[in-house]
């Protein structure tokens, strides 16, 4: 079974800032995907950025980005020039298999990331 | 832009009633998922669904849950007798063929009293 850490229940930031958001996991698994995903206040959640395990290289996505480190099981988030509208709830996610798309996501526990101005 | 819909937004419902939650994925999208979220805890899985059959369950997701997929559209988790401990946000989610990106819908909050 895997597992997933998020250590940081809320974190702030200023506007304009950068903010890391912790993850770590825990799998038997070689070929896995690993998600963020921001859930906004009484909104859905839409995936923020993916990483493919058997990728080296860091996924990013306009100011987000990853910092995946596959032997410490880590996969963090930073979030550059922080914005008022990145204020949400922040869930790490897993998911095992290699381009299935029917596969469950494990989650973490969530960071709750207010942007201030 | 499609989305996932979900209906209702809030139900209350009293111990020992049955209750269907329901999702309206997105349209070409062949898989599907119902997670909840008990206040304060963490998003956990129920139930994974394609070509009409349960693909995947966890064991939470025991004799009192069913999943249907009627007409082709809407995509249905039913609770035969609720228990105080359902209480949680369902959130629906579908994925297409295409990656893996699992798009969820905004939730139905389940109150059990």
């Amino acid at each position: 079974a895997q597992t997933v850490t998020q250590s940081q229940p809320e974190m702030s930031v200023q506007e304009a800032e950068t903010v890391t958001l912790s993850c770590t996991y825990d799998t038997s698994e070689s070929n896995y995907y690993l998600f963020w995903y921001k859930q906004p206040p009484s909104r859905q959640m839409i995936l923020v950025i993916r990483q493919e395990a058997y990728k080296q290289q860091n996924a990013t996505e306009n100011r987000f980005s990853v910092n995946f480190q596959k032997a410490a099981k880590s996969f963090s988030l930073k979030i550059s020039d922080s914005q008022l509208g990145d204020t949400a709830m922040y869930f790490c996610a897993f998911m095992k298999g290699q381009y299935n798309a029917g596969n469950m996501l494990t989650f973490g526990g969530g960071t709750r990331l207010m942007v201030k101005p | 832009e499609p989305e996932v819909t979900q209906t209702p937004s809030h139900q209350v419902t009293q111990m020992g009633q049955e209750v269907i939650l329901r999702c309206v994925p997105i349209s070409n999208h062949l898989y599907f998922y119902w997670y909840r979220q008990i206040l304060g805890q963490k998003v956990e899985f129920l139930v994974s669904f394609y070509n009409n059959e349960i693909s995947e369950k966890s064991e939470i997701f025991d004799d009192q849950f069913s999943v249907e997929r009627p007409d082709g559209s809407n995509f249905t988790l039913k609770i035969r007798s609720t228990k105080l401990e359902d209480s949680a946000m369902y959130f629906c989610a579908s994925c297409g063929l295409v990656n893996n990106e699992q798009f969820f819908g905004p939730g139905t909050r389940l109150t059990v009293l």
